[in-house]
């Protein structure tokens, strides 16, 4: 149980377009699900932490407008980078947390989305 | 502040017991994680201790905690090829139960 989906596992594009990550809890219903971005042999960072109607929070030094997160149900979030530069290229990953039945401070983790920029 | 800190690299032979450290600063840690990451993947859970645990032990991993100099150990028993990955543990705290802080993590190499 407790399984995590993201899609796409990578995508390239170009510098200046939008790209989408999706967030899917398969067996489960998240209440809450977070973001987090892994440069290359570092530690992963938490970006945001989602709500399911709600909006999301964001941590110091992540740009709200720049990585919209939207979590309209309670089996989907979705990452969006606007106007993607170079710098932005990393490994995307998204947790998620169940409502009580699961352990409520216990994260599931997808499998990632590497995102480059060209 | 919030610091949690690994070593970089353990390399252990096929059938020995391997041992990661783990060092956080942030006295007040709830629950602390120990997540396996292999290669272009994402994480997942091994095992979890609650801050009023000293140990837990579940199949080949046995966690420890000495909670007065805020150290984390895993050690993996019996360790196998399939074991070679990067190893995070991380915390939360009562202040934001919500935020994972993950500590820098440990590449385990396994040689036969």
């Amino acid at each position: 149980g407790a399984v995590v989906s993201q899609h796409p596992s990578w995508v390239i594009c170009k510098s200046g377009t939008s790209v989408k990550i999706e967030c899917r809890s398969l067996d489960f219903q998240a209440t809450t699900m977070f973001w987090y971005r892994q440069f290359p042999k570092q530690s992963l960072m938490l970006m945001a932490t989602s709500n399911e109607g709600s909006k999301a929070t964001y941590e110091q030094g992540v740009e709200k407008d720049k990585f919209l997160i939207n979590h309209a149900s309670l089996t989907l979030s979705t990452l969006t980078v606007t106007s993607a530069h170079p710098e932005d290229s990393s490994f995307y990953i998204c947790s998620a947390r169940g409502l009580a039945g699961a352990s409520t401070d216990t994260q599931y983790f997808g499998p990632g989305t590497r995102l480059t920029v060209l | 502040g919030e610091d949690v800190e690994q070593s970089l690299f353990l390399s252990v032979r096929e059938g020995d017991s391997s041992v990661i450290n783990c060092t956080y600063t942030d006295s007040s840690s709830t629950y602390l994680y120990w997540y396996k990451q292999e290669p272009g993947a994402g994480l997942q859970l091994l095992t979890y201790i609650f801050s009023n645990m000293d140990m837990k032990q579940d199949q080949r991993l046995t966690v420890l905690l000495n909670k007065k100099d805020k150290h984390l150990s895993l050690r993996i028993a019996d360790t196998q090829t399939g074991d070679s990955a990067i190893y995070f543990c991380a915390e939360t705290t009562p202040y934001n139960t919500d935020k994972l802080i993950f500590g820098t993590g440990t590449r385990l190499q396994v040689f036969p």
